[in-house]
């Protein structure tokens, strides 16, 4: 059974400094990673997907890295702000189920 | 265009009774999700459905959940004799071949 962990479970920043999340499985045979964000009371809605080929996504402030072989996914954001306020979670797929972490809450301070 | 929807945004029951939670996925979107958030637990996969295939329904905790996807669309979510274990945020999520999931905000279920 996959185990997905995401450390450490809550974070605050100020604004303007660099975002390191940190997730990490325990089988590399996955298909895809995904990584989320939610905000308090809604859905979660998909930041990066990154195919089980591939090393690393990248849209505007946010890169994903992926490395099978140890087991780990980081999400890196720049430069933060405080909108970028949220849980973080980060989902690995076998074929169509995905496994989640238990997220990483973040809190940017203006 | 529209996203997910899900209905009702907030249910709140009496111990043992029924509940049916709806879900209405975008348009197109072949493969359907629902999931379970607990208070403090992490994501919780209850049952899948791809076309007109069987669905997965490993995930349901009990014979209580049972799931339907009526025209490859709406889903909805029942719960039976609800127990106060039951109380969650429902969420259901599509996508196009199990790619990008893309989840509405959630039913958060009370069970009092």
């Amino acid at each position: 059974k996959q185990e997905v962990t995401q450390i450490p479970a809550a974070l605050s920043v100020p604004e303007g400094e660099n975002l390191v999340l940190n997730c990490s499985f325990t089988d590399s045979a996955i298909y895809n990673l995904q990584w989320f964000r939610q905000d308090p009371g809604k859905g979660l809605t998909s930041l990066l997907l990154i195919q089980s080929s591939q090393r690393e996504q990248t849209s505007g402030r946010l890169n994903a890295s992926l490395d099978k072989s140890s087991g780990r996914s980081t999400l890196y954001i720049a430069a933060s702000q405080p909108g970028d306020s949220a849980t973080y979670l980060c989902a690995l797929s076998n074929d169509y189920k995905l496994s989640f972490g238990a997220g990483t809450t973040v809190t940017v301070r203006a | 265009g529209a996203g997910v929807s899900q209905s009702p945004s907030n249910k709140v029951t009496e111990k043992g009774k029924d509940v049916e939670l709806r879900c209405d996925p975008i348009s197109g979107h072949t493969a359907l999700y629902w999931y379970r958030q607990s208070l403090g637990q992490g994501l919780e996969f209850l049952i899948y459905f791809q076309g007109n295939s069987a669905p997965d329904k490993s995930g349901l905790p009990s014979d209580r959940f049972s799931a339907e996807r009526t025209g490859g669309s709406v889903s909805t979510l029942t719960i039976q004799r609800t127990q106060q274990e039951d109380s969650a945020v429902y969420l259901c999520a599509s996508s196009l071949a199990s790619q990008v999931l893309h989840f509405g905000n959630g039913t958060r279920l009370t069970v009092t």
